[in-house]
C-alpha cells in the first residue's frame, strides 16, 4: 500500500514563529510532491509543489524541503501569521497521467496573534 | 478559480435513499476526481476518471459509483445511503497529466 505518513497532526506556533510539517514516503517512484493547505468550509488549495530534482523550492514565505535519500519532505512556513491557520496536506505521486495523488492525513496549523 | 462546482453544497438524506453528487468543471479537464474527507483520515479517493465514461475505483469505492457522460461532468452515486457516509466529499479536476489536482469547494452530506 503506497503511503505518505504526515507529521503532527496538530501544531501550535506563536506569531512570527516558524512552522514545520514534515512527511515521510515509501514508494521511489514517487517524483511529485505538492502541498495544499485547506481552510474550514473550503476545498483544499495547491499551496507549492516540489520534483525531486531539486532539494528546496521557495514562494514567499513557504518553503519545501526535499531530501530524496530519507524519503521525505517538509514544508517550512516562515514568519507564521494567524492568517495561515489552516490545515496544510502533504501529497505525492508518479509520473503520468495514470498515476494518483497519494495523500497524507493532515496538520492543522494555528498560529496564535 | 478552477472552474469547479458541486452541487449540492449541502444535503441531509435518510438511510436507504439513493443520492447523486455532481461535479460540473468548465474548462474540459480530462482528468476529474471524487474525494471524501473525514477526520483523521485526510483524502480518501472514491472514484477517478480519465475521460467519457472511462472511471475506474479509488481506495474507498464500497457504497458509491460514478458516471461520466459529458466530459464537464461526473456525477457520484451513493445508491443506498448509510450513516457511514456521512462526509465531505469533494470534486477534483487533474491538470498537467493529472498529478496537479484542483478541488472544488466540497459537497456537506449527513445521512440520518
Amino acid at each position: 500500500q503506497q503511503q505518505v505518513k504526515q507529521s503532527p497532526q496538530s501544531l501550535i506556533v506563536q506569531k512570527g514563529g516558524i512552522s514545520i510539517i514534515n512527511c515521510a514516503y515509501e514508494n521511489t517512484a514517487f517524483d511529485y510532491f505538492p502541498w495544499y493547505q485547506q481552510f474550514p468550509g473550503k476545498g483544499p488549495a495547491l499551496l507549492i509543489a516540489i520534483r525531486p530534482d531539486v532539494s528546496e523550492k521557495k514562494e514567499g514565505r513557504f518553503t519545501i524541503s526535499f531530501n530524496k535519500s530519507a524519503k521525505q519532505f517538509s514544508l517550512h512556513i516562515m514568519d507564521s501569521q494567524p492568517g495561515d491557520s489552516a490545515t496544510y496536506f502533504c501529497a505525492a505521486s508518479g509520473s503520468g497521467g495514470s498515476e494518483k495523488l497519494v495523500f497524507g492525513k493532515g496538520t492543522k496549523l494555528t498560529v496564535n496573534p | 478559480d478552477a472552474g469547479i462546482t458541486q452541487s449540492p453544497r449541502h444535503k441531509v438524506t435518510e438511510t436507504g435513499t439513493p443520492v447523486t453528487l455532481r461535479c460540473h468543471q468548465t474548462e474540459n479537464h480530462r482528468y476529474m476526481y471524487w474525494y471524501r474527507q473525514d477526520p483523521g483520515h485526510g483524502l480518501r479517493l472514491i472514484h477517478y476518471s480519465y475521460g467519457v465514461k472511462d472511471t475506474d475505483k479509488g481506495e474507498v469505492s464500497d457504497g458509491y459509483s460514478v458516471s461520466r457522460s459529458k466530459t464537464e461532468d461526473f456525477l457520484l452515486t451513493l445508491e443506498s445511503a448509510t450513516s457511514s457516509q456521512t462526509s465531505v466529499y469533494f470534486c477534483a479536476i487533474g491538470v498537467r497529466s493529472g498529478n496537479t489536482i484542483y478541488f472544488g469547494e466540497g459537497s456537506w452530506l449527513t445521512v440520518v
